[in-house]
């Protein structure tokens, strides 16, 4: 059964860091195309960055320079360092598997981010 | 940047026809996905390319995409079937690269 089980999230002051986790079962993140969405309070989806099982990367241009994605192949997780917070970056945060089509078939459940002082 | 827009709210009695739009610039031409998002849980995928369901979905889902809009149809609407839709469609020449739609709320009156 494939599972993805965020974890890392929670209060950061302002211009803080925070390391999101997201650990995977059931498959292989090295060989996924795996990503990070966010959703804001009230508001809609927002795709926030992706990594290749290639091991390309790419960012939303509201991310770009300050979050970085990547993975850990021996523990199966993926990761979202997250520097230079902003309150617009408070969301939940959500892990995700992307399809061959470029669908996501798999959600975490999800880590509330806040950013405020 | 690539947008896709969605109308805010759909309303519908039960048993009836939803249908929510995702519009798009020449949409047709690329794969179009959308998710059911309920209240406090994750989003679920409820067609991906079009059209196609993934294993679990009911076939009261179906999914069409031509010319400038993507349409997600809900037939014999539930009150379970109340809740958030977004289309997503992903574009190698867009910035950003994933896009979603803005968001339809349904309503089972």
């Amino acid at each position: 059964e494939v599972q993805l089980v965020e974890s890392g999230g929670g209060l950061v002051q302002p211009g803080g860091s925070l390391r999101l986790s997201c650990a995977a079962s059931g498959f292989t993140v090295s060989s996924n195309y795996m990503s990070w969405v966010r959703q804001a309070p009230g508001k809609g989806l927002e795709w926030v960055s992706v990594i290749y099982s290639g091991g390309s990367t790419y960012y939303a241009d509201s991310v770009k320079g300050r979050f970085t994605i990547s993975r850990d192949n021996s523990k199966n997780t993926l990761y979202l360092q997250m520097n230079s917070l902003r309150a617009e970056d408070t969301a939940v945060y959500y892990c995700a598997r992307i399809t061959g089509e470029q669908s996501i078939d798999y959600w975490g459940q999800g880590t509330l981010v806040t950013v405020s002082s | 940047s690539y947008v896709l827009t969605q109308p805010p709210s759909v309303s519908v009695a039960p048993g009836q026809t939803a249908r929510i739009t995702c519009g798009g610039n020449n949409i047709g031409s690329k794969s179009v996905h959308w998710y059911q998002q309920k209240p406090g849980q994750a989003p679920v995928l409820v067609v991906y390319d079009d059209s196609d369901r993934p294993s679990g979905i009911p076939e009261r889902f179906s999914g069409s995409n031509s010319g400038n809009t993507a349409t997600l149809t809900i037939s014999r609407v539930e009150a379970g079937d109340e809740a958030d839709y977004y289309c997503q469609v992903w574009d190698s020449s867009s910035d950003p690269l994933y896009v979603f739609g803005t968001g339809t709320k349904v309503t089972v009156l």
